[in-house]
Order: structure tokens, then C-alpha cells, then sequence
């Protein structure tokens, strides 16, 4: 049982937007900074958003983030199909000292 | 540019010992503002911090709850890499392993092992 509570699922068609959303605690989202992770088939998890809302160098503008109070979400805009993939957020707990994550959500794009 | 590269056994049986290394290359182990992580991604795909260490004047490690009895995490200067040690191992430890740099977010990632624990 994660932590963190993400959707199992969620889908849109091409040019859609999406939203993830992902719930927590005081002790996590709501005194730590949120990342979000995308893992495409095969991979390892790839940065996406770092610190709630900030984008690495070579993630496209479409991908955005933000946090209120206990809850987070990753928005998608202009889905396209090799956005299909499983999207993980985290943050670190400070009352279990450690990183802690949602259980993953698999993005499908129809 | 920082990369990992992770090696180790992929068949573990019952009861031994897990053994995972992670060689860093475009950083060093001993840097003040890194810190080296485990996380393992079970076949259910949840994501499990195990645990991760980090240098600041002497060395820290610092683990999971759920893996703190069995955990080992170890640097290895001479080599720049670390090291996971997980004993006593349950079909429930199979996974695929992953190591990651942190320390405010896990920005680079080992190609990930997966490791069987079956006889």
C-alpha cells in the first residue's frame, strides 16, 4: 500500500488534457516539495517535475505541475501518444525520514 | 552529465543475501551535495524507497522502516560507487532495483536489475 494516492488509471484522446492528481499528508505533500516521475514501457522513471511545478531542461511545456495543501497533480495538455506511460509522483516524509510514492498512474491515450 | 550504471546477480534464492552495485560516473560518491539511493519497483509497479547515503563531513545512511533490519548501504571510494545488501531475502523481495541520485529529487536513475528470488 503506497503512501501516496494516485488514480490507477486515466486516459484521453490526442490533443486532450489531462489531469493526475495525487493525495497525501502533512507529514509529505503538505510540508514537502512534489515530484513527479513518467516511466514509458521497459525504463527507468524519468524526472518530469521537480519542487511542485518546475520542469527540467528538455520537458516540454505541456507537462505541468502544482500543490495545495495535502494534494498535487500533473496536468497534460496536447496529449499525444508517446505520453502513454505510468506517472509516479513523491515527496519526501519527513515523519517516516525517507522518499514516499503514489502507487503509479498508467496513462492510456485512446 | 551523471550516469549510473547498476550490476548484480538477477537470481536470488530464499534466505540469501541480495547484492547490488551502482557505479557513478560524472559525479563522485564522496560529493557534499548528492546523495545515493535505492528504490525498488515491485510487479505490482509501485515505486519503494529503500533507502540511500550521502556524505557531509562523515558518512550517513539512512533506511526504509520496512527494509532497515536486512538493508545495507555501502560507498565504495576507491571505486566511486555504492553498494545495496539486502539479507535474508523472500520471494517477496523480487523486483526490478533501481539506483537513483538525489538528494532533493531523483534526477538520474540506474538502468534498473531485475532481481528473482526464487530456489
Amino acid at each position: 500500500q503506497s503512501v501516496l494516492t494516485q488514480p490507477p488509471s486515466a486516459s484521453g484522446t490526442p490533443g486532450q488534457r489531462v489531469t493526475i492528481s495525487c493525495s497525501g499528508s502533512s507529514s509529505n505533500i503538505g510540508s514537502n516539495n512534489v515530484n513527479w516521475y513518467q516511466q514509458l514501457p521497459g525504463t527507468a522513471p524519468k524526472l518530469l517535475i521537480s519542487d511542485n511545478d518546475q520542469r527540467p531542461s528538455g520537458v516540454p511545456d505541456r507537462f505541468s505541475g502544482s500543490r495545495s495543501g495535502t494534494s498535487a497533480s500533473l496536468a497534460i495538455s496536447g496529449l499525444q501518444s508517446d505520453d502513454e506511460a505510468d506517472y509516479h509522483c513523491s515527496a519526501w516524509d519527513g515523519s517516516l525520514n525517507g522518499w514516499v510514492f503514489g502507487g503509479g498512474t498508467k496513462l492510456t491515450v485512446l | 552529465q551523471v550516469q549510473l550504471q547498476q550490476s548484480g546477480p538477477g537470481l536470488v534464492k530464499p534466505s540469501q543475501t541480495l547484492s547490488l552495485t551502482c557505479a557513478i560516473s560524472g559525479d563522485s560518491v564522496s560529493s557534499n551535495s548528492a546523495a545515493w539511493n535505492w528504490i525498488r519497483q515491485s510487479p505490482s509497479g509501485g515505486l519503494e524507497w529503500l533507502g540511500r547515503t550521502y556524505h557531509r563531513s562523515k558518512w550517513y545512511r539512512v533506511y526504509a522502516a520496512s527494509v532497515r533490519s536486512r538493508a545495507t548501504i555501502n560507498p565504495d571510494t576507491s571505486k566511486n560507487q555504492f553498494s545495496l545488501q539486502l539479507n535474508s531475502v523472500t520471494p517477496e523481495d523480487t523486483a526490478v532495483y533501481y539506483c537513483a541520485r538525489g538528494p532533493a529529487q531523483l534526477a538520474v536513475w540506474g538502468q534498473g536489475i531485475l532481481v528473482t528470488v526464487s530456489s
